[in-house]
């Protein structure tokens, strides 16, 4: 069946650093893949979406390209702030556009 | 623009009592309708989706139900709780067509 795998955390970074969390999913037909962001206490934010094979989701900085060849999703941003510190979640939905499928998310925090 | 309510945002409940909870989504018609759980530091459990007033698809045996009495009004449900109904509690909806789910504010639920 479908599914998402995406790295553990705690991801612990310093301001400004580089950020990649690796997300990588198994699916039928074409899915859709998206992230998530989560902060304490709150329900889930979509932060971008891509469609289609090739597409780079952006925004807030943040990015990841839907890669087809090595079914993954990785989401990066090149210099991360206090205010990123979150739950990341990766998804994708399935062919019939019913159901998501969510990684086990990945906690980041950003040090000053 | 569509928004969606969730409430209560906490709830504490003695083992043994009933539960209802309640989510509805305004501006859209006929989305579909999810109910989360995510135990505290873990990913999204899905526990059941609606995708029609009246349809309702469970995902995992447990003693909780929902119902979707109306179309944009979505009702998590049980009996008897027990303890291990603990957790956060998420609603989510979606437009059919692989689009993206948004998610309510969640509520937090313990069990005494």
């Amino acid at each position: 069946g479908d599914s998402v795998t995406q790295m553990e955390g705690p991801v612990t970074l310093s301001e400004e650093a580089f950020l990649t969390i690796n997300c990588t999913y198994t699916a039928t037909g074409y899915p859709s893949l998206f992230w998530y962001v989560q902060y304490p206490g709150e329900g889930l934010q979509l932060l971008l979406k891509a469609t289609k094979a090739d597409d780079k989701g952006s925004n807030k900085g943040f990015e990841a390209t839907y890669r087809k060849e090595t079914t993954s999703f990785h989401l990066e941003k090149g210099s991360v702030q206090v205010s990123d510190s979150a739950v990341y979640f990766c998804a994708l939905s399935d062919y019939n556009f019913n159901k998501f499928y969510f990684g086990s998310g990945t906690k980041l925090n950003v040090k000053p | 623009s569509q928004t969606i309510h969730q409430w209560p945002a906490t709830l504490v409940q003695p083992v043994g009592s009933p539960l209802s909870l309640e989510c509805t989504v305004e501006g859209t018609s006929n989305p579909n309708l999810y109910w989360y759980r995510q135990a505290a530091g873990r990913g999204l459990q899905l526990l059941f989706y609606s995708v029609g007033i009246g349809q309702i698809s469970s995902e995992v045996p447990q003693n909780l139900s929902a119902s979707r009495p109306q179309d944009r009004q979505f009702i998590l449900s049980s009996k008897k709780l027990l303890l291990s109904d603990s957790g956060f509690y998420l609603c989510a909806w979606m437009e059919a067509g692989g689009q993206p789910q948004h998610f309510g504010d969640g509520t937090r639920l313990s069990i005494l």
